[in-house]
């Protein structure tokens, strides 16, 4: 069974870049697109993008500009990296396997338990 | 971005109760539509997927059903681990969109 945890530094300053990495345990990223979506009290569920191993990316346009997703199959693991970050990056930050079938569209599934990110002033 | 309206958005509910939560897209979504269940402080966990499957191990209690632009999660007899909230998503365009949620608390 898949099983997912994000990691990474829950406190981020103003200006600077956010880091966090997926791990991935139970099967190969090789094998499927990864994600990562973020949540917050006032926005909701928010889509961040896509990686894949090959290094193929989709991002949401509303952080296209800092954000950088990739892969490295030699530690199974994926990551994400936003810069210039305010407090509006403020969330809890999810990994989550992409689950796509041909004709029936792509599903999470399933979700790391999620990271808390503050960003700070 | 194709915009996803739950309603209600929260309920009161008793256990036993019939529940249905209705998804609508701003765009027609064929059968692109996927719904979660998150409890507090736990992730979403995926529920429906392709507007009407059952994901393994959901009970068969929780049922989706619609198609374009309607779409909704149906609870037939409601139990006490099901007060949480529901989340609907769609995987028909990109930027993956989300609903608000719906918050199903206790009566």
């Amino acid at each position: 069974q898949v099983h997912l945890q994000e990691s990474g530094p829950g406190l981020v300053k103003a200006s600077e870049t956010l880091s966090l990495t997926c791990t991935v345990s139970g099967g190969s990223i090789s094998d499927y697109y990864w994600s990562w979506i973020r949540q917050t009290p006032g926005k909701g569920l928010e889509w961040i993008g896509y990686v894949y191993y090959s290094g193929s990316t989709n991002y949401n346009p509303s952080l296209k500009s800092r954000l950088t997703l990739s892969a490295d199959t030699s530690k199974n693991q994926f990551s994400l990296r936003l810069t210039s970050v305010t407090a509006a990056d403020t969330a809890v930050y999810y990994c989550a396997r992409i689950v796509t079938v041909r004709g029936r569209g792509n599903w999470f599934d399933p979700w790391g338990q999620g990271t808390l990110v503050t960003v700070s002033s | 971005d194709i915009q996803m309206t739950q309603s209600p958005s929260s309920l009161s509910a008793s256990v036993g109760d019939r529940l249905t939560i209705t998804c609508r897209a701003s765009r027609n979504l064929s059968l692109y539509l996927n719904w979660y269940q998150q409890k507090p402080g736990k992730a979403p966990n995926l529920l429906i997927y392709a507007a009407s499957s059952l994901q393994g191990g959901v009970p068969s209690r929780f049922s989706g059903s619609g198609s374009g632009t309607n779409f909704t999660l149906t609870i037939s007899s409601l139990q006490p681990e099901d007060f949480a909230t529901y989340y609907c998503q769609q995987s028909y365009a990109f930027p993956r969109t989300f609903g608000l949620g719906t918050k199903v608390e206790i009566k």
